[in-house]
């Protein structure tokens, strides 16, 4: 089954404490991207990646880093995260020549609490 | 700067009354419009989209949008809604040629049975 999957889907941390939420797809997609939905603002983008080692910013990616070593995954690393940070996170992936098409796969969602 | 404003965030029907939500983008060049739907504990799925051309589009389970392009917007329509219609509706943009989207804040549509 083609799927997005994000993990962990939900979690509760500390200030200043790393995690990384990871994203992985099975569709062999070029393009992946980070974003986050909080209430009132919609969804924003936070970084995004078009293949393997090549990312770029997207809106709010202050506080955020990624890396795509793979084209399979692409964790979204929050090196110390503060409580601005507690938001409800979507992966989403999609191939290269539709990236822009909209035709985007999302996956289900990580919620994250910072204390 | 680049904005999507959604006017309606919480919108209340009974089945089968019409539904429209309004969109209004702010950009500088040429986009992509799109309307996702985000039904209750799902993830977010592409509901229609508009490119070019004809400005009346339709997308899934009777969703239909207009874009008019004077008055930048993009706004949703469905004559007769389910209550299987009740979830949040994201307007987005993209500029063309780029990867990156600009999303609304969402309109939550509950409809009542």
């Amino acid at each position: 089954e083609a799927q997005v999957t994000q993990n962990p889907r939900y979690l509760i941390t500390v200030t200043g404490k790393k995690l990384t939420v990871t994203c992985s797809q099975n569709m062999n997609h070029e393009y992946m991207s980070w974003y986050r939905q909080d209430p009132g603002l919609g969804l924003r983008q936070i970084y995004y990646s078009m293949n393997v080692e090549v990312t770029d910013k997207g809106d709010v990616p202050e506080g955020y880093k990624v890396s795509r070593k793979e084209k399979r995954n692409f964790p979204l690393i929050l090196e110390s995260p503060s409580p601005n940070q507690t938001s409800l996170y979507f992966c989403a992936s999609s191939l290269l020549q539709q990236a822009n098409t909209g035709e985007l796969f999302f996956g289900e969602g990580s919620r994250l609490t910072v204390l | 700067a680049q904005s999507v404003s959604q006017h309606n965030h919480h919108v209340i029907l009974s089945e089968a009354a019409s539904l429209e939500l309004g969109c209004n983008y702010s950009y500088g060049g040429t986009v992509n419009l799109f309307w996702y739907v985000q039904y209750p504990g799902q993830h977010l799925q592409l509901l229609l989209k508009y490119f070019s051309g004809d400005p009346l589009v339709k997308g899934i389970k009777g969703f239909e949008a207009e874009f008019i392009k004077s008055k930048f917007s993009f706004n949703l329509r469905k004559p007769s809604v389910q209550w299987s219609d009740t979830a949040e509706y994201f307007c987005a943009v993209n500029a063309k040629g780029t990867y990156k989207y600009i999303f609304g804040t969402g309109t939550r549509l509950k409809v009542l049975a």
